[in-house]
């Protein structure tokens, strides 16, 4: 069964500083997606960043940016210049697929970051 | 264009009773998740469903829980004679195809309180 590990409960990090969040994830599939999401105070689920497996080139999105080590197993966000608006938690999650075609996400159970100000 | 639609945002049951949840997918989008986040964990993948079809329910409880998505109107998610271990934030996401290469956009989740 696929699993995904995060490692770091919670991280904290100063207003416009640079902050990593760990993720590995175990998996026998070769093509897959991986996910980060951000789940603020109000409790939304909104995704951050997206990785598909195959794409060697790391994906980024504005101050987000992914390091993905496909033999590694690692899947790691990179904030930069983090502002008072990230504080929340980040899931990563890994797309599996199943047996008839249902692609559920499999999440860890997430790193609380606070941006200080 | 509005996106994933969950109601109630707040639910409070006592034990026993029964509790709905609602989901409307984004317009265009026939293809439902519903995922449970029990406090201090991540989301759990529940059950998945195309119209009028159950695809994969391998992480739904094997009594009291059911889910549904008929041909007009949304998704529900019932759990009958509920216990305090079912309090949790439930998510429900949706995606165009229900294929890998298309993102899951989830709703802002129900709330369910067991007195």
């Amino acid at each position: 069964a696929q699993t995904v590990t995060q490692s770091q409960p919670e991280m904290s990090v100063q207003e416009a500083e640079t902050v990593t969040l760990s993720c590995t994830y175990d998996t026998s599939e070769n093509n897959y997606y991986l996910f980060w999401y951000k789940q603020p105070p109000s409790r939304q689920m909104i995704l951050v960043i997206r990785q598909e497996a195959y794409k060697q080139q790391n994906a980024t999105e504005n101050r987000f940016s992914v390091n993905f080590q496909k033999a590694a197993k690692s899947f790691s966000l990179k904030i930069s210049d983090s502002q008072l608006g990230d504080t929340a938690m980040y899931f990563c999650a890994f797309m599996t697929s199943f047996q008839g075609g249902s692609e559920k996400l499999v999440f860890g159970k997430g790193t609380k970051l606070t941006v200080n100000p | 264009n509005a996106g994933v639609m969950q109601n109630p945002r707040h639910l409070v049951r006592r034990r026993g009773q029964e509790a709905r949840l609602r989901c409307s997918p984004m317009k265009g989008h026939s293809h439902v998740y519903w995922y449970r986040q029990l406090p201090e964990e991540g989301l759990k993948f529940m059950v998945y469903l195309q119209k009028e079809n159950i695809i994969d329910e391998s992480g739904m409880p094997k009594e009291r829980f059911s889910a549904e998505f008929p041909k007009e109107g949304p998704s529900i998610l019932r759990i009958q004679q509920v216990v305090r271990g079912d309090s949790a934030a439930y998510f429900c996401a949706s995606s165009r195809t229900g294929l890998s290469n298309q993102p899951q956009h989830f709703g802002d989740g129900t709330r369910l309180s067991i007195l």
